[in-house]
């Protein structure tokens, strides 16, 4: 059974850092991985999408990279701002079905 | 704005009622997802359909739960005799053909 974890739960960075979350999963024959923003009280965002034969996807200040093999992807995040402040989740889908299994997100504060 | 629609995005009900939310997809997709999110962890899927077909209900989807999607568009999910175990937000999806999953904002549940 997949299962997906995001180590830490909450960061706190100050404006301007390049700073890396990190999201773990347990079975490598993912089918893909998408990153996803939530701010309070609202839905998900999608910010990324990498497909299990793609090593990283970028987009603006954003770039998520994917390493099967180890399980690992993380969301680099370079020059923080504080409107980045948010939780960041990860979701893995095991084929086409659409059927994602969320890590329970990294919430991050960037402070001015 | 992800073009799914949520309503009502709050609800307020006393235990033993019954509730119903409703999710307008953009109609690029003929698939429609509802996924569930508490406080503090990542969404888990409960159902999706294709077109008005109920293709696959998760486990946490007890019977006093239903789901209908019937003329392939819009989708309802009740919860009869609500429990305040029901307290969660409840997201719908919908799937883009960049292969990325977009979330409605969600219809938040407080059970009294």
């Amino acid at each position: 059974k997949q299962e997906v974890t995001q180590i830490p739960a909450a960061l706190s960075v100050p404006e301007g850092e390049n700073l890396v979350l990190n999201c773990s999963f347990t079975d490598s024959a993912i089918y893909n991985l998408q990153w996803f923003r939530q701010d309070p009280g609202k839905g998900l965002t999608s910010l990324l999408l990498i497909q299990s034969s793609q090593r990283e996807q970028t987009s603006g200040r954003l770039n998520a990279s994917l390493d099967k093999s180890s399980g690992r992807s993380t969301l680099y995040i370079a020059a923080s701002q504080p409107g980045d402040s948010a939780t960041y989740l990860c979701a893995a889908s095991m084929d086409s079905s659409y059927k994602l299994i969320f890590g329970s997100g990294t919430r991050l504060l960037v402070r001015p | 704005d992800t073009g799914v629609s949520q309503d009502p995005r709050h609800k307020i009900t006393k235990r033993g009622q019954n509730v119903t939310f409703r999710c307008d997809p953009i109609s690029e997709h003929n698939r429609l997802y509802w996924y569930r999110q508490t406080l503090g962890q990542g969404p888990e899927f409960l159902t999706y359909f294709q077109n008005e077909a109920q293709l696959e209900k998760s486990r946490l989807l007890s019977d006093r739960f239903s789901a209908e999607r019937p003329k392939g568009s819009f989708s309802t999910l009740e919860i009869q005799r609500t429990e305040q175990g029901d307290s969660a937000m409840y997201l719908c999806a919908n799937p883009r053909y960049t292969g990325e999953l977009f979330f409605g904002e969600g219809s938040r549940l407080t059970v009294l």
